[in-house]
């Protein structure tokens, strides 16, 4: 099993869509949870960390579940500007450095 | 401040050239990364700083690449006698520590013909 797993997609909505994703990671003593944007031919941008409460920013949810070691990203109210591809990143216990997944690809259409 | 500096932006160069591609992190940031992006595919990790220590080089592809990082600030990517496979997206990101989010840079395309 790859230590942290994504669906690439691509997930076609239209605008005002809600969609979510999931992203599944290996070793259980994971401590930190990022997702990250990234637009075409640009870099990742911080989108927002995920807690262990789960955390809310604007039209984003982010969550954690530990029991099945996967953190989830909820956008709600789709706009055209939030297709990008989506990546997830996980510091893997042991290591000292954040393992990003290969990312999932949302296509907001009109 | 200031975000994650790379330059140059973009390099062509030839096959057997060497490159070098520079990196300033945000200031205060003792974690550095690079990471390379070839299109389309997602983010391959080379080898991170914490201070001016490389701890993990495990990353790097070939003996043709290596890294250096002075001041605890400013760090050095260099491929020598560059491959066509090369040719990707070369990403900078510091962050305050380990476990702690990562900011990029704007990366660095090299080309090679």
């Amino acid at each position: 099993r790859k230590e942290v797993e994504q669906d690439p997609g691509p997930f076609n909505v239209p605008e005002g869509a809600t969609v979510a994703f999931n992203c599944t990671y290996s070793n259980s003593a994971s401590q930190s949870f990022f997702w990250y944007r990234q637009d075409c031919r640009k870099e990742p941008k911080l989108l927002m960390s995920v807690y262990s409460s789960g955390n809310e920013d604007g039209r984003f949810t982010a969550q954690l579940n530990r029991a099945s070691q996967y953190i989830s990203l909820l956008i709600r109210d789709s706009k055209l500007s939030d297709s990008a591809t989506y990546l997830c990143a996980v510091n893997i216990g042991g290591y000292s450095t954040l393992t990003f997944g290969k990312g999932t690809m949302l296509l907001v259409s009109p | 401040g200031a975000g994650v500096s790379q330059s140059p932006s973009n390099k062509v160069t030839e096959k057997g050239k060497d490159v070098e591609l520079r990196c300033d992190p945000i200031s205060g940031h003792t974690a550095l990364y690079w990471y390379r992006q070839r299109l389309g595919q997602g983010l391959e990790f080379l080898i991170y700083f914490q201070g001016n220590s490389a701890p993990d080089k495990s990353g790097l592809p070939s003996d043709r690449f290596s890294a250096e990082r002075t001041g605890e600030s400013v760090s050095t990517l260099t491929i020598q006698r560059t491959q066509q496979e090369d040719s990707a997206v070369y990403l900078c990101a510091s962050s305050l520590g380990f476990g702690q989010p990562q900011h990029f840079g704007d990366g660095t395309r090299l080309s090679i013909l």
